[in-house]
């Protein structure tokens, strides 16, 4: 089964807006992490937040974690028509190596 | 300077031909992964090679062969195409360790007619 699960799964917004997605999971992580995806593009990555941390910045990215409620989100903050992708959660179930990506959440920001 | 290329980009083929995907890598990572994107975005890990090694093989038909030449390279063989075959596959590539961050190819769009 899934291991990260974005919601909402589709947001629309007009640019300069703020966008909000979280992601739960199910089981212990070492990290979680944030990919875009854009248009007939592979994963971009974005942004790493290790378990120890609450809370992370990258640009106009700010990431948190709740290790307590297994649950993420990635907020983008004055958003632009480029930021229109899909956006993915991704964790490490039970510390492994392998990634497991959520549903992936489709972002769009009208001009 | 492309970090992960792939090719071909499109590849369109008939039922029950085979085929070959390559993958190559110059940013110097020992570890490198196939992915199965379906129509639906949802992305499915299929085999990771760390230095030439496979480390992780997902319950993937036999009909699909990884093949790592060296740790720049993860080539992806597929014998007797399916119509359920048809996807994206992705190759990325990441330092060794515990759940890298991961640098993506921009896929191959495979359709079977």
């Amino acid at each position: 089964s899934q291991q990260g699960e974005e919601d909402p799964q589709a947001l629309s917004i007009q640019e300069g807006e703020n966008a909000t997605m979280n992601c739960s999971y199910k089981t212990s992580i070492n990290n979680l992490q944030w990919y875009r995806q854009n248009s007939g593009r592979g994963l971009v990555h974005l942004i790493l937040i290790r378990s120890n941390e609450r809370e992370k910045h990258s640009g106009r990215l700010r990431v948190t974690l709740d290790t307590s409620k297994k649950s993420s989100s990635l907020l983008i903050t004055a958003s632009r028509a480029a930021d229109t992708a899909s956006y993915f959660c991704a964790t490490a179930p039970g510390g492994s190596e392998k990634l497991v990506f959520g549903k992936g959440m489709k972002l769009t920001v009208n001009p | 300077d492309t970090a992960v290329s792939q090719t071909p980009k499109y590849l369109v083929t008939q039922m029950g031909n085979d085929k070959s995907i390559k993958c190559e890598q110059n940013l110097g990572h020992d570890t490198m992964y196939w992915y199965k994107q379906d129509s639906k975005k949802f992305l499915k890990i299929m085999f990771s090679y760390n230095n030439k090694e496979l480390i992780i093989n997902e319950t993937v038909p036999n009909r699909f062969s990884p093949k790592s030449p060296d740790k720049a390279h993860l080539n992806l063989h597929i014998n007797s195409l399916e119509l359920g075959d048809s996807a994206v596959y992705f190759c990325a590539s990441s330092r060794t360790g515990w759940s890298q961050p991961q640098h993506f190819g921009d896929g191959t769009r495979l359709s079977i007619l």
